[in-house]
């Protein structure tokens, strides 16, 4: 079992539907991030979070501890919103990032 | 203030040659991380390294991969001998220093192809 799954793999949405993606991890984390990867491969760092929530623009992210699970939401889903989303999380003991396999978004329009 | 570079974003190599993939952090930034993603499959840690030091290397192959983040000029990740294997996207992230408060901060990538 991966330290970090994520569910679902593949999503496929409508514009403007509400979006989503649940991370699940079994290990002790210092913090948790989002990360968003575009068809041309680069990735960017959406979130950061060790407690409670975030809020960017139409994104949310939120992290229970207790519970080892995240979740990130997409309000309004946009087809520019397609891409692979990452959660991945750091140990307490280091720095190292371990990665969920990732969830493939693709919004329609 | 630019981001984290890497060069080159793409590099074709033969199987045997050997690869370097530089990475330039962030401005200010003393601690970078590579990371791999083969084909089809999820982002795995590869090392962590300070100016000088390699703090973490537990992901690296024991075998033909070597790092280094020397005093001045980018971090190298060096592959020996290349084989198919190892095509893959090679990506660096750099944070200006160690612990849960800070962000890493991505590059493009380097993808590599062998072959």
């Amino acid at each position: 079992k991966n330290e970090v799954e994520q569910s679902p793999q593949n999503l496929t949405a409508q514009e403007g539907e509400f979006i989503t993606i649940n991370c699940s991890y079994s290990v002790g984390i210092s913090a948790l991030h989002w990360l968003q990867q575009h068809p041309g491969g680069g990735i960017v760092s959406l979130f950061m979070l060790s407690s409670g929530k975030k809020k960017h623009g139409r994104l949310i992210a939120t992290i229970n501890i207790q519970e080892k699970h995240s979740s990130l939401h997409i309000t309004a889903s946009h087809p520019r919103d397609s891409a692979v989303y990452i959660c991945a999380v750091r140990s307490v003991s280091g720095s190292r990032l371990t990665f969920g396999e990732g969830t493939q978004l693709t919004v329609n329009p | 203030n630019a981001g984290v570079m890497q060069n080159p974003r793409h590099l074709v190599r033969r199987r045997g040659q050997e690869a370097r993939l530089r990475c330039s952090p962030m401005k200010g930034h003393s601690h970078v991380y590579w990371y791999r993603q083969l084909p089809e499959e999820g982002l795995k840690f590869m090392v962590y390294l300070q100016k000088e030091n390699i703090i973490d290397e537990s992901g690296m192959p024991k075998e033909r991969f070597s790092a280094e983040f020397p005093k001045e000029g980018p971090s190298i990740l060096r592959i020996q001998q290349v084989v198919r294997g190892d095509s893959a996207a090679y990506f660096c992230a750099s944070s200006p220093t160690s612990g849960a408060g800070y962000e890493q901060y991505f590059g493009p990538g380097t993808r590599l192809t062998v072959t």
